[in-house]
């Protein structure tokens, strides 16, 4: 069974750091992309960022774009999300995804909670 | 990116269907047929309910369909039932491996 597990979530004060891991198992993680998608408290989805199965290809929405950096641990089939000079308006359900059908995330964790508060 | 725009809410009886629209550009929508649909549920991740427009991943049922017209895409759930009560989520592909999400519509069952 395809499962993702996300950890790393907690409070941290604004322009803090925090780094978030997603522990895949039950496929083959280094063959699939992998999305970070989050989920503001009451709001919608937002796309967060991409990072292709090698790892080379990383993009970023432009509200992350330069605070953010997403990257991935084939031998360890794993998936990060360093978050850098974080912001009230990244508190959010954090999510990994991967697109086990090449363009769509197709199956997700269950979430981590990151709290941006003083 | 600016989220594709749903309406906030769309109910209808068991039995009956309900249309959920989702309007984009022709920078997303318009333009690629990579169109999705996500059910959540409350205090639940999101489930993949349809892709490539219309079609649905194994295990979803086939009252749940999808469309697509320029730049406006469309989930139709028919026969609705009452685990349908849901918020449903519309996305595109957006170029240079982006996405980007509709703003959600909640489906209530009468």
């Amino acid at each position: 069974e395809v499962q993702l597990v996300e950890v790393g979530g907690g409070l941290v004060q604004p322009g803090g750091s925090l780094r978030l891991s997603c522990a895949a198992s039950g496929f083959t993680f280094s063959s699939y992309e992998m999305n970070w998608v989050r989920q503001a408290p009451g709001k919608g989805l937002e796309w967060v960022s991409y990072i292709s199965s090698s790892g080379t290809t990383t993009y970023y929405a432009d509200s992350v774009r330069g605070r953010f950096t997403i990257s991935r641990d084939n031998a360890k089939n794993s998936l990060n999300l360093q978050m850098n000079s974080l912001r009230a308006e990244d508190t959010a359900i954090y999510y990994c995804a991967v697109e086990m059908t090449t363009m769509y995330m197709d199956v997700w964790g269950k979430g981590t909670t990151v709290t941006v508060s003083s | 990116q600016s989220a594709l725009t749903q309406p906030r809410s769309v109910s209808g009886s068991p039995g009956q269907s309900v249309t959920i629209s989702c309007t984009g550009t022709s920078a997303d929508i318009g333009f690629y047929n990579y169109v999705s649909w996500y059910q959540q549920h409350p205090g639940k991740a999101p489930k993949l309910m349809i892709y490539d427009v219309s079609k649905r991943p194994s295990g979803v049922p086939e009252r749940f369909s999808g469309s697509k017209s320029a730049n406006t895409a469309s989930l139709t759930i028919s026969g609705l039932q009452a685990e349908d009560e849901s918020v449903y989520y519309c996305c595109s592909y957006a170029g240079s491996y982006t996405y980007v999400f509709g703003t959600g519509t909640e489906v209530t069952v009468l």
